[in-house]
């Protein structure tokens, strides 16, 4: 059964800086996208971008290049996303998921959520 | 950014009933749309891709519809672990965009 693990609970400075994994289990994990999913408290789901972990190509939102990191570690299968400077904004719930399909297309197994808090 | 629209924002029904959900794109993206069910406190989980094919695992009486700019989730008979949001999301045009959910609650 393919399996997305997510880091834990964050609580963060504004200015701080933070990486949030996501661990990938059963499946191959450099022949699919993986993505980034934010979900702000009360709020909807907002696509952040992806990235191919067997050769590190990103693709961002507009809404969040320039805003957020993504990388992967291939020997560990283990997906990333980071922040140089957090702001109180970025207060949400984060998805890392697998994208299904052939290409960059919709997820299809997802992980169980980061909630990253950013307050002085 | 291509938007999606979802309408009710929410949708009251009893168990048993029928539900339909609806989602439109701001043009058209072919069948490239998918349908998620997020119940609280948990992530989403993908219902429908290519517009109307049922994820892995999902019940039939989940169904989906449309193309274009038009679409459409129906729920034939709700049960009691159907009440939840619901979102649609188009993967035709870049950025990839969800809907801002629709929610079904116990009438």
């Amino acid at each position: 059964e393919v399996q997305l693990v997510q880091s834990g609970a964050e609580v963060k400075k504004p200015g701080e800086s933070l990486k949030i994994s996501c661990k990938a289990s059963e499946y191959s994990f450099t022949t699919y996208w993986i993505g980034w999913v934010r979900q702000m408290p009360g709020k909807g789901l907002e696509w952040m971008g992806v990235i191919f972990p067997g050769d590190s190509d990103t693709r961002y939102s507009p809404s969040f290049q320039g805003q957020v990191t993504f990388s992967a570690d291939k020997s560990i299968s283990t997906a990333y996303l980071q922040w140089s400077s957090l702001k109180a904004s970025d207060s949400a719930l984060y998805y890392c998921a697998r994208l299904g399909g052939d290409y960059i297309e919709y997820f299809d197994h997802w992980g169980q959520g980061t909630l990253v808090t950013v307050s002085s | 950014e291509l938007v999606m629209t979802q309408s009710p924002a929410t949708l009251s029904v009893s168990p048993g009933e029928r539900a339909t959900l609806s989602c439109r794109a701001s043009q058209s993206i072919s069948s490239n749309l998918a349908w998620y069910q997020q119940k609280f406190g948990q992530a989403p989980r993908l219902l429908v891709y290519d517009a109307s094919t049922r994820a892995t695992g999902i019940p039939a009486r989940f169904s989906g519809s449309g193309s274009g700019t038009e679409f459409t989730l129906t729920i034939s008979s709700l049960q009691s672990e159907d009440f939840a949001l619901y979102y649609c999301q188009q993967y035709n045009n870049w950025p990839r965009t969800f809907g801002q959910g629709t929610k079904v609650e116990i009438k």
